[in-house]
């Protein structure tokens, strides 16, 4: 089973900075298979890259991902007040066919 | 427009049964696969189910396997999950979630269904 592991756990930024998130894999996966996600609270997760670094429809451009083998990172360029939310990270396996990591919790600092 | 809306979730009793839909427009529901996804309250999200288009496919979870049905009906588009000798421990909003066959990813989500098992 490939476990992945986020972090920071919270990271406290101001509105304007940029943010880094990590997401580690157990073993290595295909950039093809990385997606995050981000979730407010009360909503659904909303799918903002995959494929480790393509945007989906709709995602502003400060969104970008990187990454390959065992690591990947969500950046933020440019925080907007909207972008406060809880990320994960997710990968796509054998067995169990999807996991998500733990997630990160950006807040306002 | 895309949309996914899930119903029947409510309160059971440890042992018994319930059964989710989901209901889907703005796409064309028979091409594409579709999930469920679970979240416990307070805790992060855990993938539950998964279904191929044409059914011909369909995938669990340890945590769920031969307790829970994952079934479609393409032609109304709707999405189903029985769930049988349900636990403490499945409680959770549960979502519907359509899955992109490309890049393995959960393109579209509903607003979920809250499950809660207790006596």
């Amino acid at each position: 089973e490939i476990v992945l592991t986020q972090s920071p756990g919270t990271l406290s930024l101001s509105p304007g900075e940029r943010a880094t998130l990590s997401c580690r894999a157990s073993q290595s996966i295909s950039s093809s298979y990385l997606a995050w996600y981000q979730q407010k609270p009360g909503q659904a997760p909303r799918l903002l890259i995959y494929g480790a670094s393509s945007r989906a429809t709709g995602i502003p451009d400060r969104f970008s991902g990187s990454g390959s083998g065992t690591d990947f990172t969500l950046t933020i360029s440019r925080l907007e007040p909207e972008d406060f939310a809880v990320y994960y990270c997710q990968q796509y396996g054998s067995s169990p066919l999807y996991t998500f990591g733990q997630g990160t919790k950006l807040e306002i600092k | 427009e895309v949309q996914l809306v899930e119903s029947g979730g409510g309160l059971v009793k440890p042992g018994g049964s319930l059964r989710l839909s989901c209901a889907a427009s703005g796409f064309t529901f028979s091409s594409y696969s579709m999930n469920w996804v679970r979240q416990a309250p307070g805790k992060g999200l855990e993938w539950v189910s998964s279904i191929s288009s044409s059914s011909s496919y369909i995938y669990y979870a340890d945590s769920v396997k031969g307790r829970f049905t994952i079934s479609r009906d393409n032609a109304k588009n709707s999405l189903y999950l029985q769930m049988n000798s349900l636990r403490a421990e499945d409680t959770a909003v549960y979502y519907c979630a359509r899955g992109d066959d490309g890049y393995k990813t959960f393109d579209y989500w509903g607003q979920g269904t809250l499950v809660t098992v207790s006596s």
